[in-house]
């Protein structure tokens, strides 16, 4: 079975534009999360979708959006992008009936400058 | 104060040496989760646990429902278990997001 997948893997944005990051679950996974990780504040939940539904969200603002499509596929957005957003962005994957455990994807490295 | 807190935060240890690394947590949990992320940023799932003990090869990791404590050791170690090793905790009522230790960073000389 292909893991999680993500792309792109490395993006360059400048502060003010909006980022679309996508997220492919593994084959059968319904339940995708996404997480920042920072040097200053480590992993941080972000938001966690089941079948095209938000069932969980962290302390993020308003900016830091998501959603999933019917094939479990997700996407994560920030708009009006600060410094701070320069992050590591890790989606993970979770099967029907172990939910607690998480595959994680390979992340996203956004740079904003 | 972190809901997960681990320790040490760094630990150089030369090869063949038996590592400890430690996490305690103070919120209710459905499961404990010890992840293993190497340089560039990928991150793999070793243990998911609740209770007792489990063991994959040369690693081990307990937990202490009780006390709200889990170790993961590693046995014989060597160079490729160089890593930042990351205790995550789930709090239940669903499949709901981790929340995560700040890590240990492990160095094992040869």
């Amino acid at each position: 079975k292909a893991g999680v997948t993500q792309t792109p893997r490395y993006l360059i944005k400048t502060r003010g534009q909006q980022v679309t990051l996508s997220c492919s679950p593994i084959s059968g996974h319904r339940s995708v999360s996404w997480y920042q990780q920072t040097p200053g504040q480590g992993l941080q939940f972000l938001f966690e979708y089941f079948s095209e539904t938000q069932r969980n969200k962290g302390n993020f603002p308003g900016r830091f959006s998501g959603r999933q499509f019917s094939n479990s596929r997700s996407e994560m957005n920030v708009s009006t992008l600060e410094l701070g957003d320069s992050a590591l962005y890790l989606c993970a994957s979770s099967s029907p009936g172990s939910d607690y455990e998480q595959y994680f994807g390979p992340g996203t490295r956004l740079t904003v400058t | 104060k972190n809901e997960v807190e681990q320790s040490p935060q760094n630990l150089t240890a030369q090869e063949g040496e038996f590592i400890t690394i430690n996490c305690s947590y103070s919120v209710g949990i459905s499961a404990l989760h010890w992840l293993q992320q190497h340089p560039g940023g990928g991150i793999v799932s070793l243990f998911m646990l609740s209770s007792g003990k489990k063991k994959h090869g040369r690693l081990i990791a307990t937990i202490n429902i009780q006390e709200k404590h889990s170790s993961l050791h590693i046995t014989a170690s060597h160079p490729r278990d160089s890593a930042v090793y990351i205790c995550a905790v789930s709090r239940g009522g669903g499949a709901d997001g981790l929340t995560f230790g700040k890590g240990t960073h492990l160095i094992i000389q040869p």
